[in-house]
């Protein structure tokens, strides 16, 4: 039973393109995320939905487009891709309880652009 | 803000040899700190964590790793490498949500690499 799921692992495609990258989480959390993992693999933190509102939206270009259709699902939409799209991208999800919280990540998507 | 240094961002170590990869962080709130692994190619999964009580926290895969206040250190150690511990490990940071909307700050990672 995978808890947080991405499709697709593996994503390339050409400069210019418009892709999507789909988030599902069966673990019944209220709140998910998008991070992006550089070639140095440093991580940091996109967007963020609680109960399908944004409330984190970081120094992102407009090209990406985060959209929560449910709580369950959190999917990233990239328009007009460049090569510096190019990353491993993360969702999490997790459960506010009180004040603390453990996120739990998905597998990744690897985009390429080319 | 938070903020979290890995000190160290490669360890070559011997199977069966300790190990310790270092974590500092710096916060004017309190703070949850996190381990997590990652395996090549694959995705992030939660090694361990500290949200209260007992300041040594262990997972079932034999490492630990303690939190120190007065020291803001979270340093993770283990006994005794497997080869299979090869992977690269993130510390993370997050504060109460009311001041952070539950962000992760995560360390630049230390690759772990164990040796026969």
């Amino acid at each position: 039973d995978t808890a947080v799921s991405q499709t697709p692992k593996y994503l390339v495609t050409q400069m210019g393109n418009d892709k999507s990258i789909k988030c599902e989480q069966n673990l019944g959390h209220d709140t998910m995320y998008w991070y992006k993992q550089d070639s140095k693999k440093f991580l940091k933190i996109m967007f963020s939905y609680n109960n399908k509102e944004l409330i984190i939206n970081e120094t992102v270009p407009n090209r990406f487009s985060p959209k929560s259709p449910d709580k369950a699902h959190l999917n990233l939409h990239i328009n007009s891709l460049e090569l510096g799209d190019s990353a491993v991208y993360f969702c999490a999800s997790s459960q506010f309880t009180g004040s603390q919280e453990t996120q739990y990540f998905g597998p990744g998507t690897r985009l390429l652009v080319l | 803000a938070q903020s979290v240094t890995q000190l160290d961002s490669q360890v070559p170590v011997f199977e069966e040899a300790p190990v310790e990869l270092r974590c500092n962080y710096s916060s004017s709130v309190s703070v949850y700190l996190f381990w997590y692994v990652q395996y090549p190619n694959q995705g992030l999964q939660l090694l361990l964590k500290y949200l209260s009580g007992s300041t040594l926290v262990e997972s079932i895969n034999g490492f630990e790793a303690e939190f120190n206040k007065s020291q803001t250190s979270f340093h993770l150690r283990k006994p005794s490498v497997h080869i299979s511990d090869t992977a690269e490990y993130f510390c993370a940071v997050s504060a109460d949500r009311g001041s952070t909307l539950g962000r992760l700050y995560f360390g630049r990672g230390t690759q772990l690499t164990v040796w026969p």
